[in-house]
């Protein structure tokens, strides 16, 4: 593993089923974050961890949860589904400490609810 | 609210220079970056800034003055794989990315 890997690179998934988005990282950077990325949107925070074993709310938490139980891993679970959680998920990590904590995207997870 | 502006497109003709602009209203600055995200993948880390001036690296250079609220990413010597979205970040005083809605360049040969 170099960097950030994500799981699954797409998915189609009825509404009302429950996902886990998988997320990865071997750069033992503390902070991990999730991010949806609509068009015309900008990125918005979803959940975001700045050490193994907390996690906090990001600007769009609603509908989706999170755990870090390691370093390395990301979970982000969407408990029941809805259309409106179609979108390309974004995994990242960084290191938090300084002034430039520079972010580092996984490849991404494109994911349609219907 | 807290608020990043970017033009939504931008053209260019290839071995030409582009400036994208990137204005901002945040609850608190700590910081500016700018990502470059090719179409389908994910965005990659250009530049940081966080003192007003200049940055340059290489063909791309980015500049910051903290009180107009405002940035600019300049590409120089403009290549095809130069194609892409550019994406205006600020770290706010919660420490947490403020998300531009992001650049798309066009470039023409």
């Amino acid at each position: 593993i170099a960097g950030i890997t994500q799981a699954p690179t797409s998915q189609i998934l009825a509404a009302g089923r429950r996902m886990t988005l998988r997320c990865t990282q071997d750069m033992r950077h503390n902070a991990m974050y999730w991010y949806r990325q609509d068009l015309g949107l900008g990125l918005r925070l979803i959940h975001y961890s700045n050490t193994a074993g907390t996690t906090g709310k990001g600007e769009v938490p609603d509908g989706y949860s999170v755990s870090r139980a390691n370093t390395d891993d990301f979970p982000l679970t969407l408990a029941s589904a809805v259309p409106s959680q179609t979108s390309v998920y974004f995994c990242a990590s960084s290191w938090l400490a300084g002034d430039q904590d520079t972010q580092y995207f996984g490849p991404g997870t494109r994911l349609t609810v219907l | 609210g807290q608020n990043i502006d970017q033009p939504t497109e931008m053209t260019a003709t290839e071995g030409a220079i582009v400036q994208i602009n990137c204005t901002y209203q945040t609850s608190g600055f700590n910081g500016l970056f700018w990502y470059q995200q090719h179409a389908g993948e994910a965005p990659t880390f250009l530049s940081y800034n966080v003192l007003d001036g200049l940055e340059e690296k290489g063909r791309f250079s980015s500049f910051l003055s903290r009180s107009k609220g405002y940035s600019y990413l300049l590409l120089k010597e403009l290549q095809m794989k130069d194609s892409a979205s550019y994406l205006c970040a600020v770290k706010d005083s919660n420490y947490q990315l403020i998300w531009g809605a992001g650049t798309k360049l066009i470039i023409k040969p």
